[in-house]
């Protein structure tokens, strides 16, 4: 069965500092990978797919399928970021996502 | 619409008794998605409607568990017997073609 692991369940930094939050994941095929994010009050959205290559508000992920992970990248944070984010994968042809548990982000002035 | 909606945005219930939460999808979309969240871990997925397609059951814990569609519209995710564990937020979901999940603001369920 496939895995989603975020190993940190909260990662503090200061405004400007660059920010990685670690997302690892275990299956056997070739997944597809997300990142979804939740500000304080909202809903959960999509913040980018690996199949896209964007960067979406500065944040970028790469998939290191050597490694088994999607980190996610910002060099720069900023306050704004602050939020829960979930990496999530879906395997080939089955469209429902296996996520992991969160990293709340805190971006401090 | 505007979203995916939910509803009731919060139930509470005593132990035993069945409960219903209901979602309402972006129109258009053809599949439908329940999650749960338990508190302080990531979703669960529950089940998955895809239009006429059988729907994905693989994620419901229990018998307890069932849920409906109504063709590409309305769809009930139904608790019997609700038990303390199956206290969570339920998160529904609905994508296009596209695949992008869209995700509702959840039902917190409370069961005492």
């Amino acid at each position: 069965a496939q895995r989603v692991t975020q190993p940190e369940k909260l990662l503090s930094v200061f405004k400007g500092a660059p920010v990685e939050l670690k997302c690892n994941y275990s299956y056997s095929g070739s997944p597809e990978l997300f990142w979804y994010v939740q500000y304080s009050r909202q809903r959960l959205q999509l913040l980018l797919r690996h199949i896209s290559r964007e960067s979406i508000k500065g944040f970028t992920a790469d998939l290191n399928k050597g490694e088994t992970s999607f980190h996610l990248k910002k060099p720069f944070a900023q306050e704004e970021d602050s939020a829960m984010y979930y990496c999530a994968l879906s395997r080939t042809g089955r469209r429902a996502l296996t996520f992991g548990s969160g990293t709340r982000l805190q971006v401090q002035p | 619409g505007a979203g995916v909606s939910q509803s009731p945005s919060n139930k509470v219930t005593e132990k035993g008794k069945d409960v219903e939460l209901r979602c309402d999808p972006i129109s258009g979309h053809t599949a439908l998605y329940w999650y749960r969240q338990r508190l302080g871990q990531g979703l669960e997925f529950l089940i998955y409607f895809q239009g006429n397609s059988a729907p994905d059951k693989s994620g419901l814990p229990s018998d307890r568990f069932s849920a409906e569609r109504t063709g590409e519209s309305v769809s009930t995710l139904t608790i019997q017997r609700t038990q303390q564990e199956d206290s969570a937020v339920y998160l529904c979901a609905s994508s296009s073609s596209s695949g992008e999940q869209f995700f509702g603001p959840g039902t917190r369920l409370t069961v005492l």
